[in-house]
């Protein structure tokens, strides 16, 4: 157990529709980071959490929002889902340099 | 930003012979270097890490080194395993003043397989 938590595991949507992801930290780490794992790529960067405010953001549209809540819990939503957000969903939660990944959400837009 | 190229994209071994990945990276103020392990359909898991006062650390068959001046890291597997078989991701965090708001920038991964 990765101590990571991501819901759902599987997600099917339809173009122009939005999506909610969640992740909910290991114990003890304050830090979480998203990051968009395309087919047979490495994963990007989508944005860092850090006491509720967005510390980092990659090169992604504002389409792609997040938020954190009090217990560090996060939510990942995209808006106006395009077929190329297909893509596995990683959450990484972090205190100091130690990263620890979440099993992820498998998005398919249809 | 950080850019980290990572290669080969594929290596194909016979078990028993040793991998070699190497990735090199942009940033020089990256300081930290972890490898990941990917299994299909499976989470990042971490194998090894190198932080940037360290020019070689090893667990067990897997060792990693860095070259800070020439920006380069590589993941060295000895005794290859059928197990062993994955994708295998470099990456560099960059960081300021040494806290948690890094960002970990990752290679384009290398599909490893280890015959029988």
């Amino acid at each position: 157990d990765a101590g990571v938590t991501q819901s759902p595991t599987h997600l099917i949507k339809t173009r122009g529709q939005q999506v909610t992801l969640r992740c909910s930290p290991k114990s003890g780490h304050d830090t979480v980071s998203w990051y968009q794992q395309a087919l047979g790529q490495g994963p990007q960067f989508i944005f860092q959490y850090y006491e509720e405010e967005e510390r980092q953001r990659g090169n992604f549209p504002d389409r792609f929002s997040g938020h954190q809540f009090p217990n560090y819990s996060s939510e990942l939503n995209v808006n106006a889902l395009l077929l190329g957000d297909s893509a596995l969903y990683l959450c990484a939660s972090s205190w100091g340099r130690g990263y620890t990944f979440g099993s992820g959400t498998r998005l398919t837009v249809v | 930003g950080e850019n980290v190229e990572q290669h080969p994209s594929t290596l194909s071994v016979q078990e028993g012979d040793s991998a070699v990945i190497k990735c090199t990276y942009s940033d020089s103020a990256s300081n930290y270097f972890p490898w990941y392990k990917q299994e299909l359909g499976k989470r990042p898991q971490l194998i090894i890490d190198i932080r940037s006062n360290v020019g070689e650390k090893k667990d067990q068959r897997i060792a990693v080194t860095l070259n800070k001046t020439a920006k380069h890291f590589s993941l060295h597997i000895t005794e290859t395993q059928p197990e062993d078989s994955a994708v295998y991701f470099c990456a560099a965090l960059s960081n300021a003043g040494g806290t948690s708001y890094g960002k970990l920038t990752f290679g384009q991964g290398t599909i490893l397989t280890v015959h029988p």
